[in-house]
C-alpha cells in the first residue's frame, strides 16, 4: 500500500489567496482526519470524517477553512482568504472507523503564507 | 489546564540508555492512550497503543498506562542513534476526541 497521500507537500502563497491542500486515505480506511501542526500549538485536530462524513468539525479554526469528501478516496483542506497565521504544516491520516486509536498519517503539507 | 501535558524536552541519552518518556492527562474518559514517533519532516508513525490500563511491550519499547494517576510512560531500552524523533502521546475518550501531547525531543548520541 502506498500510504496516505498528500498534494502539495510545500506550498508558498500570499495573504488572501486561496490555498487548497489534497489527501488521499489508505485503501479500505473509512476514517480520515485533518491536523495542523505548529511550533506553538503542537497538533491540533481540525476536522474528521467517517464514510464521508464530517463527525467534528470542533477543530476548524473560523470559516476561512472548508473541508470535504467528495469519496472515499480523496479528501480536500481549503482555507479562503489565507492569512500568515495559517502558516504550518497539515497532516491528512486515515484509520479504520473502529479502530480511530490507529491512525496512519501522510507525509504533511508544509503552508507558508507571506 | 490543557487535556494532556507533555515535556517538551529536549532530552539527550548516550547509546544505550534507557529512556522514559512521559505524559500526564487530566480526563478520566481517556480509554486508549498512543505513542508516535515523528522524525524530522516527516508525519507521525504510530509506534504503539493501549486500551485502559496495563504494560503493553513491543521489542525494545514498553508502553504503560496509569490510570490512577492519569499517568502513561513510554520506556525505549537500548536506545538508538535512530530512535532520534520527538515522541508524542495521544489519548482518545469514550466520545472519540483526540488529544495529543506537544511531544518529547529525543537525541540518542552515539
Amino acid at each position: 500500500d502506498a500510504g496516505v497521500i498528500q498534494s502539495p507537500r510545500h506550498e508558498v502563497t500570499e495573504m488572501g489567496q486561496e490555498v487548497t491542500l489534497r489527501c488521499k486515505p489508505i485503501s479500505g480506511h473509512n476514517s480520515l482526519f485533518w491536523y495542523r501542526q505548529t511550533m506553538m500549538r503542537g497538533l491540533e485536530l481540525l476536522i474528521y470524517f467517517n464514510n464521508n462524513v464530517p463527525i467534528d468539525d470542533s477543530g476548524m479554526p473560523e470559516d476561512r477553512f472548508s473541508a470535504k469528501m467528495p469519496n472515499a478516496s480523496f479528501s480536500t483542506l481549503k482555507i479562503q482568504p489565507s492569512e500568515p497565521r495559517d502558516s504550518a504544516v497539515y497532516f491528512c491520516a486515515s484509520s479504520y472507523w473502529d479502530r480511530t486509536y490507529e491512525q496512519y498519517f501522510g507525509p504533511g503539507t508544509r503552508l507558508t503564507v507571506t | 489546564q490543557k487535556e494532556v501535558e507533555q515535556d517538551p524536552g529536549p532530552l539527550s541519552v548516550p547509546e544505550g540508555a534507557i529512556v522514559s518518556l512521559n505524559c500526564t492527562y487530566s480526563n478520566s474518559a481517556f480509554q486508549y492512550f498512543m505513542w508516535y514517533r515523528q522524525y524530522s519532516r516527516k508525519g507521525p508513525e504510530l509506534l504503539m497503543y493501549t486500551y485502559s490500563s496495563g504494560n503493553k511491550e513491543d521489542g525494545r519499547f514498553t508502553a504503560q498506562v496509569d490510570k490512577s494517576s492519569k499517568y502513561i510512560s513510554l520506556f525505549i531500552r537500548d536506545s538508538q542513534p535512530s530512535d532520534s524523533a520527538t515522541y508524542l502521546c495521544a489519548m482518545v475518550n469514550t466520545g472519540n476526541q483526540f488529544y495529543f501531547g506537544t511531544g518529547t525531543s529525543l537525541t540518542v548520541i552515539p
